[in-house]
């Protein structure tokens, strides 16, 4: 079975500095990789995702993210970050035969202060 | 908006009860996925729904059942609910393969 480990379950961050949040995944088959973030009491949002070709994914909202076969990493980056990025964020993988069924690494809640 | 409508937005209900939560998946989206959002589990998938059948079960509890009905709105059915039931329930649709899923706002459940 697969599974995500997200290093950090807490970044915070000064605005305008740059962000990294980590995400690792084990799967012994081929996965998609995404990113949602979630703004407090929203639903989960898609940044962005990873099914094939180039390794780095350029999403919504200034983020990317850089696909690590070797190392089996799946991290999401924005350069520049803003008060409104503040929100938890989720990454997760899938079967590549198992549709959209997702499973979820614990969350990184990113806090941007002033 | 997702397009994904889910129903109602709040529940309060006391323990032992039953609940019903409704969702209405994007147009044309044949799947309908159901997860749970709890502060000590995290996300966790709970059931799928394709066209009608059932497709993959995660880690649903034998007193929460599902289904999805020929219009392709799905209900999650919780039964004998108790305190640890209490979480936000979101429903995700998507059309398999290299699509996406796409979420619904949730349905926040307190059980007292």
């Amino acid at each position: 079975a697969q599974s995500v480990t997200q290093l950090d379950s807490q970044v915070p961050v000064f605005e305008e500095a740059p962000v990294e949040l980590r995400c690792n995944y084990s799967s012994s088959v081929s996965v998609y990789l995404f990113w949602y973030v979630q703004y407090p009491n929203q639903g989960l949002q898609l940044l962005l995702k990873y099914l094939s070709g180039s390794t780095l994914v350029k999403g919504i909202n200034g983020f990317e993210a850089e696909f690590n076969k070797s190392q089996t990493s799946f991290h999401l980056r924005k350069p520049s970050v803003h008060i409104s990025d503040t929100a938890e964020y989720f990454c997760a993988v899938t079967l590549k035969a198992a549709g959209n069924k997702l499973t979820f690494g614990g969350g990184t809640r990113v806090l941007v202060k002033p | 908006d997702s397009g994904v409508t889910q129903t109602p937005k709040h529940l309060i209900t006391a323990t032992g009860q039953r609940v019903t939560l409704r969702c209405s998946p994007r147009s044309g989206d044949l799947s309908v996925y159901w997860y749970q959002q709890s502060l000590d589990q995290g996300l966790q998938f709970l059931i799928q729904y394709y066209n009608g059948e059932e497709r993959a079960k995660g880690n649903i509890l034998e007193r929460f059942s599902a289904q999805q009905f020929p219009d392709l709105h799905s209900e999650l059915n919780l039964s004998s609910l108790e305190l640890g039931d209490s979480a936000l329930y979101f429903c995700a649709s998507g059309r398999g393969g290299r699509a996406e899923a796409f979420f619904g706002q949730g349905t926040r459940l307190t059980v007292v």
